[in-house]
């Protein structure tokens, strides 16, 4: 079946200082999706990547999705404490039922 | 606009007894999932339905697991027979399923099931 993994698992950084987690899937995806989540709460959606190459900017966020519909990545310039959190990919297969799994996060730490 | 509402937020159960857990959509959402989340994991797919239709439950297990989506009324996530491993935080989230492209889900706040 479709796996897609994160890394990494965990992240510790420095307030200010800059963050990429990096999504790779088993099979080709339609689209990338990603969530964050923060401690105790549920997952919110951040932004969607439907093109192969695709680059979009969200403020300090910067998502890459890759050529091949297989690997993307969220890279946070100058990080924040309300950055915290776990961020997740996620994607249907191509020429799927649309499920959409997900990736097995990384989780943002903050250091003030 | 009301987001996606899961009940109970919070239910505990003895091992033995079932749980059932209610989400009912946004709107205008035809499309459920339910996910799985153990304290300090990931979200791991169950299962995705449409009104009166189960889509693909190829992440929920055979036994003890159903889920519906009925025509009227909210999607029911049931667990008979509750072991403590069933203990995890319970997601559903709804799509509106436009144009062959599930587009953003929708995440309610969850449900916590603590078996003793």
């Amino acid at each position: 079946g479709q796996q897609v993994m994160q890394i990494p698992q965990y992240q510790h950084v420095q307030e200010g200082e800059d963050f990429t987690t990096y999504c790779n899937s088993s099979t080709t995806l339609s689209n990338i999706q990603w969530y964050k989540q923060r401690p105790g709460g549920h997952p919110v959606f951040l932004i969607q990547l439907v093109k192969s190459g695709e680059v979009k900017k969200q403020k300090r966020l910067t998502f890459q999705f890759g050529e091949a519909k297989k690997n993307s990545s969220l890279h946070i310039t100058a990080t924040q404490t309300t950055d915290v959190g776990t961020y997740f990919c996620a994607g249907p297969v191509i020429g799927g039922n649309e499920k959409l799994t997900f990736g097995t996060g990384t989780r943002l730490t903050i250091i003030p | 606009n009301a987001g996606v509402m899961q009940n109970p937020r919070h239910l505990v159960r003895r091992r033995g007894q079932e749980a059932r857990l209610r989400c009912s959509p946004m709107k205008g959402h035809s499309h459920v999932y339910w996910y799985r989340q153990l304290p300090e994991e990931g979200l791991k797919f169950m299962v995705y339905l449409q009104k009166e239709n189960i889509i693909d439950e190829s992440g929920m297990p055979k036994e003890r697991f159903s889920a519906e989506f009925p025509k009227e009324g909210p999607s029911i996530l049931r667990i008979q027979q509750v072991v403590r491993g069933d203990s995890a935080a319970y997601f559903c989230a709804s799509s509106p399923y436009l144009a062959g492209n599930t587009g953003e889900l929708f995440f309610g706040e969850g449900s916590r099931l603590t078996v003793l």
